[in-house]
C-alpha cells in the first residue's frame, strides 16, 4: 500500500519560475491538504480539499494554487516562485473531513529551494 | 496569530524518565486535539488524539491530558526511550476540518 506519494523529493527553482508539486493517494481518502514546514513556524496549512472539485484556502495560501479533479490527486502549483517559498512541503490525506476522528496520513515531503 | 502554540522548542530527558510536552491553544471551537511525531526526512505520523469532551486518553506509554478551562494539553511519555527522540507536533481540529499545528518540540531521550 503506497499511501501518500509526493514527487519530486527535491527541487531547486530560480525566482519567477513555475512548477507543480505532485501528490497522490491510493486510500480513497476524501480529504487532502498541503502544509509547509519552516523552522520555528511548525506546519502551516496552505490549501485543503474536502472532495473532488472542492478546494479552500488555509492559513498561508498566497502564491499557491490547487485543484482537485480526482479523488486521488491534489497538485500544488507555484505560478511565480519566490525565495520566501523555500520550504519543505507536505501533502496529507484522511478518510473523513474531521481531523480528530480520522487522523492525517502524510507523504514524505518535497524540499524546495528558490534562489 | 498563532492559534496553537508549543512554547518549548526542545526538551531533553533521560531514558526511563517521564517526558512531558505541552501545548496551548486559543480557539474554543477546536473539537479534537492530536499529537504527531516526526523523524528527519519523513512525514509526520499520528500518535494519539483526544476529543474536547474528554480530559484524558491513554495508549500504551503515551497519555494525553486536556484542560479545557486553561486551553492547555500535554503529552506524557512514560517511560521514555531513545527511539522516542523526534519532533512532536500538537494539532487542533476545528469543526470545518482544518487541522492547525503548533511549532513543534524536539525531544531528545538520552541513554
Amino acid at each position: 500500500n503506497a499511501g501518500v506519494t509526493q514527487t519530486p523529493k527535491f527541487q531547486v527553482l530560480k525566482t519567477g519560475q513555475s512548477m507543480t508539486l505532485q501528490c497522490a493517494q491510493d486510500m480513497n481518502h476524501e480529504y487532502m491538504s498541503w502544509y509547509r514546514q519552516d523552522p520555528g513556524m511548525g506546519l502551516r496549512l496552505i490549501h485543503y480539499s474536502v472532495g473532488a472539485g472542492i478546494t479552500d484556502q488555509g492559513e498561508v495560501p498566497n502564491g499557491y494554487n490547487v485543484s482537485r479533479s480526482t479523488t486521488e490527486d491534489f497538485p500544488l502549483r507555484l505560478l511565480s516562485a519566490a525565495p520566501s517559498q523555500t520550504s519543505v512541503y507536505f501533502c496529507a490525506s484522511s478518510y473523513l473531513v474531521n481531523g480528530g476522528d480520522s487522523p492525517l496520513h502524510f507523504g514524505n515531503g518535497t524540499r524546495l529551494t528558490v534562489t | 496569530d498563532q492559534q496553537v502554540k508549543q512554547n518549548s522548542p526542545s526538551l531533553s530527558v533521560q531514558e526511563g524518565r517521564i517526558s512531558i510536552l505541552n501545548c496551548d491553544y486559543t480557539n474554543s471551537m477546536f473539537d479534537y486535539f492530536l499529537w504527531y511525531k516526526k523523524y528527519p526526512a519523513e512525514g509526520p505520523t499520528f500518535l494519539i488524539s483526544i476529543s474536547s469532551i474528554k480530559d484524558k486518553n491513554e495508549d500504551g506509554r503515551f497519555t494525553v491530558f486536556l484542560n479545557k478551562s486553561a486551553k492547555h494539553l500535554s503529552l506524557h511519555i512514560v517511560p521514555s526511550q531513545p527511539g522516542d527522540s523526534a519532533v512532536y507536533f500538537c494539532a487542533a481540529s476545528d469543526p470545518g476540518g482544518k487541522l492547525i499545528f503548533g511549532q513543534g518540540t524536539e525531544l531528545s531521550v538520552k541513554p
